[in-house]
């Protein structure tokens, strides 16, 4: 069965340097969120995203945006990275219309930043 | 915005023996409580899911009981195993939106 896909998987990056991260949800889910995972932390809610249209925000630093494209696939761009920002950041797809179908979690792209 | 608390944050069972995970939550109107399962450096992964229609529910050596009025759910392994040692996670969220996650318990299962 068809997951949520993550590139990449790893990204090493400079600080003050740009990264870009995509998610490419389950086919036919028309939702998407982004989390952010700090060492030894819970997964933080950052940004979500339902037919393309920005559905909800959380702790998301203004340095980050991100959007959902017409295929349904969403990108995180974050700029002027800094050492905090090294994390796991997972996208997660669900189906909200007709029938609410739960969360499924994509691998996952671990963003170090040195 | 909702709270999840969620206890013990490491726990030591042998194998064989039941591990009990407990989380409570702040909102009222959450309704759908899923826990997650993480080794390390990948993706949570849904081990079992409860919706506020329902107190419990139970999946092979998994199970979820649920209670409203308190605001609290809980998690029961039974006869553990090695393999399930890892990090658990429960969360709540209202619906289709965003889960507000516990701060994990680092579960180790001793053969």
């Amino acid at each position: 069965a068809a997951g949520v896909i993550q590139s990449p998987r790893h990204l090493i990056k400079e600080k003050r340097e740009t990264a870009t991260l995509k998610c490419y949800p389950i086919p036919r889910h028309d939702t998407v969120y982004w989390y952010q995972q700090g060492p030894g932390q819970d997964p933080q809610f950052l940004i979500s995203f339902y037919e393309k249209m920005q559905s909800d925000k959380g702790s998301i630093p203004d340095r980050f945006s991100a959007q959902q494209f017409s295929d349904y696939h969403s990108e995180l761009n974050m700029s002027s990275l800094e050492l905090g920002d090294s994390a796991l950041y997972f996208c997660a797809s669900s189906f909200i219309t007709p029938g609410w179908e739960g969360y499924t979690f994509g691998s996952g792209t671990r963003l170090t930043v040195v | 915005g909702e709270n999840v608390e969620q206890h013990p944050s490491t726990l030591s069972v042998q194998e064989g023996d039941s591990a009990v995970i407990k989380c409570t939550y702040s909102d009222s109107a959450s309704n759908y409580f899923p826990w997650y399962k993480q080794e390390l450096g990948k993706r949570p992964q849904l081990i079992i899911d409860i919706r506020s229609n329902v107190g419990e529910k139970k999946d092979q050596r998994i199970a979820v009981t649920l209670n409203k009025t308190a605001k609290h759910f809980s998690l029961h392994i039974t006869e553990t195993q090695p393999e399930d040692s890892a990090v658990y996670f429960c969360a709540a969220s209202k619906g289709f939106q965003k889960l507000v996650f516990g701060t994990g318990t680092r579960l180790l299962v001793s053969p």
